[in-house]
C-alpha cells in the first residue's frame, strides 16, 4: 500500500528563517512527486514534479529534492504569503490511471 | 495550463436530501477526472476516478450508491451526494487527469458541504 508521511504537521518561521518540510514515502513503481500548496478552504494548488532521485526543482523562494525515499521541499526567506498548507503527494499506476496518494501536509506559517 | 471549474464553492443542505457538485473542464476534453473528499487536518483521499461515458470507479470502502458520479460529456463530471448525513460534511475537490499522468494535475477550488 502506498504511505505518504510528511512532516512537521505545523511549522512556524519567523518572516526570513529558512527551513525544509519533509515528505518521506513509499510506493511500488514511482512515477513521479509532487507538491501542491493549499490555501484555507481552496483547492491544491500545483508547484512541482520530481520523477526521479537527484532530481531538484526551484521556484522562487521554494526548491524541492527527491531522494529514493523522501522528499523535501526547502523554503529560503520566507515570508508572510507563503503561509499555506504544503502538499505532497505521490503517483503510481492503479486503476488504468495514475492517482495520487497525498501526505497530511505541513501547516506553514510564517509571521512577520 | 488546464482550467478546472468547480461549483458550487460551499454548499448547507438538511440531513435527508440531496447535493450535486459540479466539474468541468474549461479548456480541455477530459476523459477521466478524480473526486476526493477531505476532512479537516487530513489528507485528500481519493473517492472515484470518474470516467466519460462509462461507470466510475470506486475506491474501498466509498458507497457507489451514496456518492453518485456521472461523467456524460468530455467537459463536467458531476459527483451528488445523496441522502446526505452530517457526517458526509467534507471537503470535496475534483481534480484532471493529465495526458500520460505525468504533469501537474489541476484541481478545482472545492465545495465545502455542511449537513445540518
Amino acid at each position: 500500500e502506498d504511505q505518504v508521511t510528511q512532516s512537521p504537521e505545523a511549522l512556524r518561521l519567523q518572516e526570513g528563517e529558512s527551513s525544509s518540510l519533509n515528505c518521506s514515502y513509499t510506493v511500488s513503481g514511482l512515477r513521479g512527486l509532487f507538491w501542491y500548496r493549499q490555501d484555507p478552504g481552496k483547492g491544491p494548488e500545483f508547484l512541482f514534479t520530481l520523477y526521479s532521485a537527484g532530481e531538484e526543482k526551484e521556484k522562487e523562494r521554494l526548491k524541492a529534492t527527491l531522494t529514493k525515499k523522501e522528499s523535501f521541499l526547502h523554503i529560503t526567506a520566507p515570508k508572510p504569503e507563503d503561509s499555506a498548507t504544503y502538499l505532497c503527494a505521490v503517483q503510481a499506476p492503479g486503476a488504468g490511471s495514475y492517482q495520487l496518494t497525498f501526505g497530511k501536509g505541513t501547516k506553514l506559517s510564517v509571521i512577520p | 495550463g488546464a482550467v478546472v471549474s468547480q461549483h458550487p464553492s460551499w454548499v448547507i443542505c438538511k440531513s435527508g436530501t440531496s447535493v450535486k457538485i459540479e466539474c468541468r473542464s474549461l479548456d480541455f476534453q477530459a476523459t477521466t477526472m478524480f473526486w476526493y473528499r477531505q476532512f479537516p487536518k487530513q489528507s485528500l483521499m481519493l473517492m472515484a476516478t470518474s470516467n466519460e461515458g462509462s461507470k466510475a470507479t470506486y475506491e474501498q470502502g466509498v458507497e457507489k450508491d451514496k456518492f453518485l458520479i456521472n461523467h456524460a460529456s468530455l467537459t463536467l463530471s458531476t459527483l451528488t451526494v445523496t441522502s446526505a448525513h452530517p457526517e458526509d460534511s467534507s471537503f470535496y475537490i475534483c481534480s484532471d487527469n493529465p495526458p500520460g499522468g505525468r504533469y501537474g494535475y489541476t484541481f478545482g477550488s472545492g465545495t465545502r458541504l455542511t449537513v445540518v
